[in-house]
């Protein structure tokens, strides 16, 4: 069964530094999500993508975040100055529809660990 | 905003004993999806229910979507040791996007 795969599985960052991390949606979907989950805590939704462009975004996603398609395959979620609050399990997602009109498939995650 | 509420936040059971949980949403939903998520992975998409008053089973897994559609459960008969995790609720709000509850653990006592 395709899978969204997520590099890397930890990323261990000093604070103020700069992290990308990168996802590989299902290869026929055309929405791609990124979410938060603090350990323990619920999954927060952070931003959604189709067309290459944003879709939907929360107050989560401020200025430090930015996603971008660089090439037909990978999806990339870029943090520019991290902060310790960053620290959590990153998931990306792909759907083939979008409008949570169907489900949306997750990969395996990337534990970031702030410094 | 747009909130769903998912209680309890906890479950903890014996293993053969029942499980549920419930979301209420502050607005009517489109539709509404569950997901499952065992320790240490990603969510997996369970089921999605659309239409009010919707009943849907999964084996031991039975899932209601409210006459207004602004509420939902999940009920587990029967629990086993693989039903343990955390269980969320998403639902489709206004803008179209899926707004998550904060989950319920299910904890079976050893």
């Amino acid at each position: 069964e395709p899978e969204v795969t997520q590099t890397p599985s930890h990323q261990v960052t000093q604070m103020g530094q700069e992290v990308i991390l990168r996802c590989v949606p299902i290869s026929n979907h055309l929405y791609f999500y990124w979410y938060r989950q603090i350990l323990g805590q619920k999954v927060e939704f952070l931003v959604s993508f189709y067309n290459n462009e944003i879709s939907e975004k929360s107050e989560i996603f401020d200025d430090q975040f930015s996603v971008e398609r660089p090439d037909g395959s990978n999806f990339t979620l870029k943090i520019r100055s991290t902060k310790l609050e960053d620290s959590a399990m990153y998931f990306c997602a792909s759907s083939d529809v979008g409008g949570g009109n169907q489900p949306q498939h997750f990969g395996d995650g990337t534990r970031l660990s702030i410094l | 905003g747009q909130q769903v509420m998912q209680i309890p936040q906890y479950q903890h059971v014996q293993e053969g004993e029942d499980f549920t949980t419930y979301c209420n949403s502050s607005t009517t939903l489109s539709n509404i999806q569950w997901y499952k998520q065992r320790p240490g992975g990603h969510p997996v998409f369970l089921i999605q229910l659309v239409k009010s008053g919707e009943v849907k089973k999964q084996k031991r897994l039975t899932f209601q979507f409210g006459e207004a559609k602004k509420n939902s459960s999940l009920h587990i008969t029967a629990t086993q040791t693989t039903d343990v995790g955390t269980y969320f609720c998403a639902g489709r709000g206004r803008n179209y996007q899926l707004i998550w509850g904060a989950g319920t653990k299910l904890i079976i006592k050893p």
